[in-house]
């Protein structure tokens, strides 16, 4: 089992509608998680952190189900502008403490 | 500096030359990571720099890759005998400290084509 996965996807999803992406982790141990946002041919960068509580920024929701080991991603009111590629992070402690991205979910919002 | 900076942007190299890629993290960054993505793939986990202790070399795919670190700064990744499917993005991404509690800031990254 890989440690982080993801559906690639498509989600194609029409503007204005409400999408949700989850991402399973293999170690229970793991404390830390991120979401983290990849347009085309761009380096990805932070889109938020994932805290045990469940938080909020904008539009986007983050949650973390620890018992059945998944974090998600809930992304309301969708924009174009927000077709990217959507990649989870989640900390392994096997072997040295590091982080193991997640292979995408591929988001395309339709006008 | 005020982000990670890679060099160079676009590398074309034939089959068999050896290459290196620069990163250069955020100062006062300790941690430094070295991923590789293939075209349409994900992140690949290439290299782990954490302060001074050693590094976590376990995603390198074969002895023709290696990577250096001086203290917390500058990296290096060296790639030997190139290869077609060494063909990639060579992404660098550094962070404040080993809990990454800010998340990492990536690089632009390295486009290595091995013609």
């Amino acid at each position: 089992r890989k440690e982080v996965e993801q559906d690639p996807g498509p989600f194609n999803v029409p503007e204005g509608a409400t999408v949700a992406f989850n991402c399973t982790y293999s170690n229970s141990a793991s404390q830390s998680f991120f979401w983290y946002r990849q347009d085309c041919r761009k380096e990805p960068k932070l889109l938020m952190s994932v805290y045990s509580s469940g938080n909020e920024d904008g539009r986007f929701t983050a949650q973390l189900n620890r018992a059945s080991q998944y974090i998600s991603l809930l992304i309301r009111d969708s924009k174009l502008s927000d077709s990217a590629t959507y990649l989870c992070v989640v900390n392994t402690t096997s072997g040295t403490y590091k982080y193991i991205f997640g292979t995408g979910t591929r988001l395309k919002v339709l006008a | 500096g005020a982000g990670v900076s890679q060099s160079p942007s676009n590398k074309v190299t034939e089959k068999g030359k050896d290459v290196e890629l620069r990163c250069d993290p955020i100062s006062g960054h300790t941690a430094l990571y070295w991923y590789r993505q293939r075209l349409g793939q994900g992140l690949e986990f290439l290299i782990y720099f954490q302060g001074n202790s050693a590094p976590d070399k376990s995603g390198l795919p074969s002895d023709r890759f290696s990577a250096e670190r001086t203290g917390e700064s500058v990296s290096t990744l060296t790639i030997q005998r190139t290869q077609q499917e060494d063909s990639a993005v060579y992404l660098c991404a550094s962070s404040q400290g080993r809990e990454a509690n800010y998340g990492y800031t990536f690089g632009s990254g390295t486009r290595l084509t091995v013609v």
